[in-house]
């Protein structure tokens, strides 16, 4: 059983500040990583599919690092925004199955204006 | 385009009734995956589709539960006498691709059972 962590389960952000949270994952037989965001009453969305140790990836204000040889992954928020206020999930994709995906338990972010 | 759609997006169910949750993926998608997310929780795996062909239902946790996509397109998830553990949100996910690849896998909006 794969076991997907994130910390922390919940950030209260003041608007314009930036801040980061973590994805912590078992680092043998990595395969992919995914982060996805998922707004109240929306379809969670997919922000980024990370496979190579030392990726970066950005979008808009938002980036994500990988480290897979310690297993974790950072997602940044750069001078948030009330609309980045959601959930991020992280979760990690398995090769051998199918890549269903084992999700963390998720960070919640609220960014206060 | 049309994304991921499923229905009901709301289902309350007293105890004991059957409940059918309906999946209609990207077009063209191979992969169909379902997922059920409690409470406070991450989504957790529950079956995978390549086509119409289910490869995997590890995830489905107990005999009450059968999802089926007989035409490698919209899918059903039958919740047969549903108990209160059964209060979920289901998602419904599609990927252009089948096993092997890294793709990024489409969401619906989920569907929010409440067992009464």
């Amino acid at each position: 059983i794969l076991n997907v962590e994130q910390s922390p389960q919940s950030l209260h952000v003041q608007e314009g500040d930036s801040t980061n949270f973590t994805c912590s994952f078992p680092s043998s037989n990595f395969y992919a990583l995914h982060w996805y965001r998922w707004e109240t009453a929306k379809s969670p969305e997919a922000l980024f599919v990370m496979t190579l140790n030392g990726d970066e990836k950005k979008k808009g204000r938002i980036s994500a690092t990988l480290n897979t040889k310690e297993g974790y992954s950072y997602l940044y928020i750069k001078g948030s925004q009330p609309e980045d206020s959601a959930t991020y999930l992280c979760a990690l994709a398995d090769r051998a199955a199918g890549n269903k995906l084992t999700f963390g338990g998720g960070t919640r972010v609220l960014v206060k204006p | 385009g049309a994304g991921v759609s499923q229905s009901p997006r709301y289902k309350v169910a007293k105890r004991g009734q059957d409940v059918a949750l309906r999946c209609d993926p990207i077009s063209g998608h191979v992969s169909l995956f379902w997922y059920q997310q409690a409470l406070g929780q991450g989504p957790e795996f529950l079956t995978y589709f390549q086509n119409e062909a289910q490869l995997d239902k590890s995830g489905l946790p107990s005999d009450r539960f059968f999802a089926e996509r007989p035409e490698g397109s919209v899918s059903t998830l039958k919740i047969q006498r549903t108990q209160q553990e059964d209060s979920a949100v289901y998602l419904c996910a599609s990927s252009p691709h089948g096993q092997g690849s890294s793709y990024e896998q489409y969401f619906g909006p989920g569907t929010r059972l409440t067992v009464t």
